[in-house]
């Protein structure tokens, strides 16, 4: 079947410009996680979801980033008045549950310039 | 605050020896551990998932181990091959019952012909 599929492969914007990355996770994986991932790095967590709700948000690194998940499956990672820091490649993983093996996506890689 | 520590960071060896790639924790309070690969540019690929009650997992030529007490795991790759070739990171979840893993920095190997 279908992995996690992320999109864009690669997103080029501008300082100050508003981003928004999907996440298509497996179908009837009910745990979705966001991570960020910089050269050299382990990733990084950003937020998960349990089903629809944020379940935990504490990795976000400010109020310029939200994640959302209306419906329980695809996922968008907003990101407002970019800056040149948020560069990195970001990451979304899905599992069945939240103690259950995590299957990644190939990310998005993210150039702030 | 889990930190996860990955010895050593890279090695370069020639085809057909065994590795040891070494993983350990601060906080051994840890329902599993979870093994990933990780190739040039992609995203993470899952190796092994270890309980917190299970000794070791073994899929082909990966053993890994899981010793909770003093905070380590051991992912061992027997006959390495060139297709070997990856980053190799370990994850377990940031402390006592959080979902949120934290990931290590990783081990990069090189296996040559």
């Amino acid at each position: 079947g279908a992995g996690v599929s992320q999109t864009p492969s690669n997103k080029v914007t501008e300082k100050g410009k508003y981003v928004e990355l999907r996440c298509d996770p497996i179908s009837g994986h009910t745990a979705l996680y966001w991570y960020r991932q910089s050269l050299g790095q382990g990733p990084e967590f950003l937020i998960y979801f349990q089903g629809t709700g944020a379940a935990d948000d504490s990795g976000l690194p400010n109020d310029r980033f939200f994640a959302v998940r209306p419906e329980g499956s695809v996922s968008t990672l907003k990101i407002q008045r970019t800056e040149r820091g948020d560069s990195a490649v970001y990451l979304c993983a899905s599992s069945f549950s939240v103690r259950d093996t995590q299957y990644f996506g190939p990310g998005t890689r993210l150039t702030v310039l | 605050k889990q930190e996860v520590t990955q010895i050593p960071a890279a090695l370069s060896v020639p085809e057909g020896e065994n590795l040891v790639l070494n993983c350990s924790f601060t906080d051994s309070a840890i329902y599993n551990l979870q093994w990933f690969r990780q190739d040039p540019g992609k995203g993470l690929t899952s190796l092994l998932l270890i309980q917190s009650s299970q000794r070791e997992q073994t899929s082909g030529r990966l053993n890994a181990s899981l010793d909770k007490s003093s905070g380590r795991s051991t992912l061992y790759i027997a006959a390495s091959q060139p297709g070997d070739s990856a980053t190799y990171l370990c994850a377990v979840p940031a402390s006592g019952g959080s979902y949120i893993p934290t990931f290590g920095r990783g081990t990069s190997l090189i296996v040559h012909p």
